[in-house]
């Protein structure tokens, strides 16, 4: 099966900044990857989805990209507020059976 | 659209007793919904896949006899952990596949501690 990683540590970053995460994955390119936020003790809230033959999906102040070359995938929040502060999960199809596998996930800090 | 409920949303039992864990998808048919586990600072793990009117598949090392699984309808599935211990107190949230193909609806969780 797919390993994923997120970096785990949490990212701090000023209000109005960029914020800029990271997925990796270790074996076959999945055929669409996702992107997950998640509040403390709640469940996921789905943002984003990018097919293996898109290079890069934006919704309002999200941006994904998703290189297969690379194994990886990267979330973008630009104009980042206090109110963007969460988890944020990627997961991976498991072969189009609409199983997804979830990386660990990177929590990030907005600062005021 | 495509909200999907759990319930209890956190519940607390004594070790040896079983609880029940409701999942509904509120205004869409799910044929298919998911159970995973969350433990604290990791990421979900995936338990068990529900299809409506059929057995559940389990992930391994998942105890089917364990953790028992019933999607009765296209809007409810049920998780009963059996005979809980306190290495089972997690958080159990369950998803569903909504309208637009391959996106997961998630519940918001349930909270169990197994004293």
């Amino acid at each position: 099966s797919q390993k994923i990683e997120q970096n785990s540590e949490a990212l701090n970053i000023q209000e109005g900044k960029t914020a800029t995460l990271t997925c990796n994955y270790t074996n076959y390119s999945p055929a669409y990857l996702q992107w997950y936020r998640q509040d403390p003790g709640r469940g996921p809230v789905f943002l984003l989805l990018i097919r293996e033959n898109e290079k890069e999906k934006r919704k309002e102040r999200l941006k994904v990209t998703f290189d297969t070359t690379l194994k990886q995938s990267l979330f973008h929040i630009t104009a980042s507020q206090p109110a963007d502060s969460a988890t944020y999960l990627c997961a991976l199809d498991e072969g189009g059976y609409q199983k997804v596998t979830f990386g660990t996930g990177t929590k990030l800090q907005v600062i005021p | 659209g495509a909200v999907v409920s759990q319930h209890p949303s956190w519940v607390i039992c004594k070790s040896g007793t079983s609880v029940k864990i409701e999942c509904r998808s509120l205004d869409f048919q799910a044929t298919t919904m998911f159970w995973y586990r969350q433990f604290p600072k990791q990421s979900l793990m995936l338990m068990a896949t529900s299809n409506e009117g059929s057995k559940a598949t389990y992930e391994q090392g998942v105890e089917k006899d364990k953790f028992l699984i019933n999607h009765a309808s296209l809007t409810l599935s049920t998780l009963t952990v059996t005979s809980a211990h306190p290495e089972d107190s997690s958080f159990y949230i369950c998803s569903a596949i909504g309208p637009v193909y391959n996106e997961q609806f998630f519940g918001p969780g349930t909270r169990l501690t197994v004293l």
